[in-house]
């Protein structure tokens, strides 16, 4: 069965610091994998996705992810955060060629210090 | 173009009430998929519908089901309402092919007293 692990449930970094958040998927074969951001009281707004190609996406925000098959991994990076950025953040797969079910992880609030 | 559109954006039931939710997708998009999102159990998929029929379903007891329309717009029903149903419900449409993302509304919050 496909799950998705965030390992940090809550983590603080500097304004201007960089920030890594960490996601690890169990799938069968090349997954979808995808990352959102929800901040609080609205719905999820796609960062990046991962279908397939180079292994290193960019997103929106300044946002970036590298998809590792032999660490199972899809981490999810920015190199100067602001402080807007703090929010919750969900790692999600998808079987490849259907997308319209994700299988999310726990998330992992952000939070920015000034 | 108009994001994904979720009504109403609050409710309030008792115990043992039905509710209906709606959800409006993109326009284009012939996928809906539906997710409860809870403190503890986090974001779940209850179901996906594409062209009027549901195509993939979640591990969710009976009372929660569903509907597509012709136009893609999608409902979502939840009957014999129970303590543990007070969630955020979030509806996502996607063009259905595969190969696109979903895109979220932004959920109707669920209290049930």
């Amino acid at each position: 069965a496909q799950s998705v692990t965030q390992p940090d449930i809550h983590i603080t970094v500097s304004e201007g610091a960089s920030l890594e958040l960490r996601c690890n998927y169990s799938y069968g074969a090349t997954p979808y994998l995808f990352w959102y951001v929800q901040s609080p009281g609205q719905g999820l707004q796609l960062l990046l996705k991962y279908f397939s190609g180079d292994t290193l996406v960019q997103g929106i925000k300044g946002f970036e992810a590298e998809f590792k098959r032999s660490q199972s991994s899809f981490n999810l990076r920015k190199p100067s955060v602001h402080w807007s950025d703090a929010a919750e953040y969900f790692c999600a797969v998808a079987s490849s060629g259907n997308t319209g079910k994700l299988i999310f992880g726990q998330g992992t609030t952000l939070q920015v210090k000034p | 173009k108009a994001g994904v559109t979720q009504t109403p954006r609050y409710l309030i039931k008792t115990r043992g009430q039905q509710v209906t939710l709606s959800c409006s997708p993109i326009s284009g998009h012939r996928s809906v998929s539906w997710y409860q999102q809870t403190p503890g159990q986090g974001l779940q998929f209850l179901f996906e519908y594409f062209s009027e029929t549901q195509r993939n379903k979640g591990n969710f007891p009976g009372r929660f089901s569903g509907r597509q329309f012709s136009n893609s717009r999608s409902e979502m029903n939840v009957s014999t309402l129970e303590l543990g149903d007070s969630a955020l419900y979030l509806c996502a449409s996607s063009s259905g092919t595969g190969t696109g993302p979903q895109h979220f509304g932004d959920g109707t919050r669920l209290s049930i007293l």
